[in-house]
């Protein structure tokens, strides 16, 4: 079975801060990870994912994540947080055998002026 | 949020209704989900479909129906065996489900329901 876990319920940054949101996994097989953003009463937007390849990949606004095969993580990265960046944040992964996506409990950003 | 629609926005329930949610993308997405989210829960699957006319259980499915008739177009029913129906509802589509390709979902905007 599939899980992802997001240790931290919310994530506090000063503006101009690196931010970094944590995601660790477990699959059996290969992973496929996704970062997704939501703001209030909106859906979720697609910020990055990995399937394969290099293992810094880079998305949308400036977010970027690592992939970790041996602590099985996919942190989610901002050099320097803005205070739009404040939002929900989610991970989901998914076997590559199984379609399923399974998120995480989500991650709440605060980022303060 | 574009290419995928959902209304309404807001819905209100008696006890004992049964109401329906609609979801229409026109992103010709073969695969479509929905997605209830419950604050501080995450987002749990409901149903999809993978191709019209054919559908799964997600993990919470009871009390949920849905059809797929056409591709573009994925209703929800919230019957009234849902006992606790009041969240924030996702419908989302990708392009390929079941084994490999790693495409992404694309979520619409969402309806809150409200049990009165």
């Amino acid at each position: 079975a599939q899980s992802v876990a997001q240790p931290e319920d919310q994530v506090n940054v000063a503006e101009g801060n690196p931010l970094t949101v944590k995601c660790t996994y477990s699959v059996s097989g290969n992973p496929y990870l996704f970062w997704y953003v939501q703001y209030p009463n909106r859906g979720l937007q697609f910020l990055l994912k990995y399937i394969t390849g290099d293992n810094l990949v880079k998305g949308s606004y400036g977010f970027e994540a690592e992939f970790n095969k041996s602590q099985t993580s996919f942190h989610l990265k901002k050099p320097s947080a803005l205070v739009s960046d404040s939002a929900l944040y989610f991970c989901a992964v998914r076997d590559e055998g199984w379609g399923k996506l399974q998120f995480g409990a989500g991650t709440q950003v605060v980022v303060t002026p | 949020d574009g290419g995928i629609t959902q209304s309404p926005k807001y819905l209100f329930r008696k006890e004992g209704q049964n109401v329906t949610l609609s979801c229409e993308q026109n992103l010709n997405h073969d695969a479509m989900y929905w997605y209830r989210q419950d604050p501080g829960q995450g987002l749990r699957l409901i149903y999809y479909s993978q191709i019209v006319n054919d559908f799964q259980k997600g993990d919470i499915a009871e009390g949920y129906s849905v059809s797929r008739e056409k591709k573009e177009s994925f209703p929800l029913t919230v019957t009234s065996a849902q006992k606790n129906p009041t969240a924030f509802y996702l419908c989302a589509s990708s392009m390929v489900s079941g084994r490999a390709l790693g495409h992404e979902q694309f979520f619409g905007p969402g309806t809150r329901l409200t049990v009165l």
